[in-house]
């Protein structure tokens, strides 16, 4: 059975400073590996897909990395700001019709 | 964009009421999911549906029911609605010829008294 963890729960930094998220899961057997972002009270937002062929995506000032072999993805945000305050989850999709695995999460405050 | 939409934010139900949660997407996605989300217990899927009229059970379907009728919308039902069943619910897609993404809507918080 597929399990996702995400270390650290909670994390507080500065505004400006570049960060790491990290994500790990048990089964490397997988299809693709997501990573979301969500507001308090709010729905989740789709910040990068990575298909299981690929190391990598970037969308603006995140990058996400994906190391099958070893169940570990990261989420790099670069220069955090305030606006970046929010919870980040990761999930995994299992090969053939499988549903997401998510994460616990990691809750993140930039503070100005 | 791949716009996801749920037929309420906020939802006020009494016990033993029957419950209609509605989740609309624009994208002609194959694949639609109901999760809720609780403290501590993160997102658990509920139903999902690869097809119109095709319903699978999820992790925790005890208590819900689903419908598919067309391919755009796809909606949870609550025959009896319980206290346990105060949550947040999330409706999601996603489309094999988008890498099977999901994409979700905004959430819709139950709470029934």
């Amino acid at each position: 059975k597929q399990e996702v963890t995400q270390i650290p729960a909670a994390l507080s930094v500065p505004e400006g400073e570049n960060l790491v998220l990290n994500c790990s899961f048990t089964d490397s057997a997988i299809y693709n590996l997501q990573w979301f972002r969500q507001d308090p009270g709010k729905g989740l937002t789709s910040l990068l897909l990575i298909q299981s062929s690929q190391r990598e995506q970037t969308s603006g000032r995140l990058n996400a990395s994906l190391d099958k072999s070893s169940g570990r993805s990261t989420l790099y945000i670069a220069a955090s700001q305030p606006g970046d305050s929010a919870t980040y989850l990761c999930a995994v999709r299992g090969t053939g019709f499988q549903k997401l695995v998510f994460g616990t999460g990691t809750r993140l405050l930039v503070s100005p | 964009d791949v716009k996801v939409t749920q037929s309420s934010r906020y939802l006020v139900k009494r016990t033993g009421e029957k419950v209609f949660l509605e989740c609309v997407q624009d994208m002609d996605h194959e694949n639609m999911f109901w999760y809720r989300q609780d403290p501590g217990l993160g997102l658990r899927l509920i139903y999902f549906s690869y097809d119109v009229k095709m319903k699978e059970k999820g992790d925790i379907p005890e208590g819900y029911s689903v419908s598919r009728e067309k391919k755009e919308r796809f909606s949870l039902i609550l025959e009896s609605a319980s206290t346990n069943q105060t949550s947040m619910y999330l409706c999601a897609s996603s489309d094999p010829g988008q890498g099977h993404e999901q994409y979700f809507g905004p959430g819709t918080r139950l709470t029934v008294t």
